[in-house]
């Protein structure tokens, strides 16, 4: 692994159905980050994680949770998906939280369509 | 308001030609600014980051207004490969971590 991937790259998924979505980064940073992008309205940030063992909520955390339980891993999970969470996701990465400059790196996404 | 706003275009730019757009933001505390490049269907990448006192990196220049609370990406000598999206990112609140603001995205289509 080089950098930060994310399983899977797409999916279909039925309303009220429960769906995690992957990310691992091999770049031992410690902070990392969910985003969802919509047509109009940016990226917008869904769940954060400074350090492994703690996370927060970010601008959208309604109906999403998060958990990280190691520096590399920190998957998100739709309980009960509804179609609004249809969207592009990515998760990202960056050597520390403080850091004025710190550059996030991107996973390539996952494209969730809900049904 | 949007915290961040962006002319989303498109910015139909002829090969060789400069192009220049803005973004605009609310909080004037906002302490880091950066810009991001998003080719179709992939995932954003850091262009460069804005200083205070301007920057440039190659056929690319960024600036800082924060007076007026803007800042802006010129691109001198276009080249097809700059057809992106620029997204414009702000970190509002250093205290609160590297948590980040993005706009919605300029797209830039440079054609022959």
């Amino acid at each position: 692994i080089a950098g930060i991937t994310q399983a899977p790259t797409s999916q279909i998924l039925a309303a009220g159905r429960r769906m995690t979505l992957r990310c691992t980064q091999d770049m031992r940073h410690n902070a990392m980050y969910w985003y969802r992008q919509d047509l109009g309205l940016g990226l917008r940030l869904i769940h954060y994680s400074n350090t492994a063992g703690t996370t927060g909520k970010g601008e959208v955390p309604d109906g999403y949770s998060v958990s990280r339980a190691n520096t590399d891993d920190f998957p998100l999970t739709l309980a009960s998906a509804v179609p609004s969470q249809t969207s592009v996701y990515f998760c990202a990465s960056s050597d520390s939280a403080g850091g004025t400059t710190d550059t996030q790196y991107f996973g390539p996404g996952t494209r969730l369509t809900v049904l | 308001r949007k915290e961040v706003e962006q002319d989303p275009g498109p910015f139909n730019v002829p090969e060789g030609a400069t192009v220049a757009f803005n973004c605009t933001y609310s909080n004037s505390a906002s302490q880091s600014f950066f810009w991001y490049r998003q080719d179709c269907r992939k995932e954003p990448k850091l262009l460069m980051s804005v200083y205070s006192s301007g920057n440039e990196d190659g056929r690319f220049t960024a600036q800082l207004n924060r007076a007026s609370q803007y800042i802006s990406l010129l691109i001198r000598d276009s080249k097809l490969s700059d057809s992106a999206t620029y997204l414009c990112v702000v970190n509002p609140n250093k205290a609160a971590g590297n948590k980040l603001t993005f706009g919605g995205g300029t797209r830039v289509l440079v054609k022959p």
